[in-house]
């Protein structure tokens, strides 16, 4: 069965230094990928997803991500971070034939430090 | 609002009465979804749909029942609200990745 793990619910950074949110999944087929972020009182939000081809994508706010077929990783990496980027992190992995259901990390909450 | 409405956004209701929930999306999107969100628990489906009239059970759907009628309207029922259905409900549609709406926060007393 497919799972996905993200290490640290809540990971603190300072304004300026590099972001690193790590996810880590479990797949028999070659999935689907997405990173998500929640800012308070909304709905998730699409940051960036790998579907298949370049293993570096390129997501909005500056965040991007590595597949890593090896590892199982999927890490979420921003080199600058901004007070803007305070906000909870979900990355999620595809069902396979399950008429695109997603399993969902518990989330990385996001602190940013001035 | 990337095509997807949920109403009510808040909606206090009392133990013991059916509450509808109502997802509206224009992007004319076959696959939809209904996840509750709960501290401690993440993300979890409640039930989700494949098309008009064909829907399926997610990992929490006891206590709740869901209609498609039209594409762009999927509704999630509690049929006898409990305090324990206090969250923050969440539908979606699939269109490469999720698109989610703002959500609806429902308090059971």
């Amino acid at each position: 069965a497919q799972s996905v793990t993200q290490l640290g619910s809540h990971v603190s950074v300072s304004e300026g230094a590099l972001v690193l949110l790590r996810c880590n999944y479990s797949s028999s087929v070659p999935p689907y990928l997405f990173w998500y972020v929640q800012y308070p009182n909304q709905g998730l939000q699409l940051l960036l997803k790998y579907t298949t081809g370049a293993t570096l994508v390129k997501g909005i706010n500056g965040f991007e991500a590595e597949f890593k077929k090896s590892e199982t990783s999927f890490h979420l990496t921003k080199p600058s971070a901004h007070m803007s980027d305070a906000a909870e992190y979900f990355c999620a992995v595809s069902v396979p034939d399950s008429n695109y259901q997603l399993i969902w990390g518990a989330g990385t909450k996001l602190i940013i430090k001035p | 609002d990337a095509g997807i409405t949920q109403s009510p956004r808040h909606k206090v209701t009392e133990t013991g009465t059916p509450v509808t929930l109502r997802c509206h999306q224009t992007e004319n999107h076959r696959y939809m979804y209904w996840y509750r969100q709960d501290p401690g628990h993440g993300l979890r489906l409640i039930h989700y749909s494949y098309g008009v009239k064909d829907t399926d059970k997610g990992e929490v759907s006891d206590g709740y029942s869901v209609s498609r009628s039209k594409t762009e309207d999927f509704l999630l029922t509690l049929e006898s609200a409990t305090s324990s259905q206090t969250s923050v409900y969440f539908c979606a549609y699939w269109g490469g990745g999720y698109t989610f709406g703002s959500g609806t926060r429902l308090t059971v007393v």
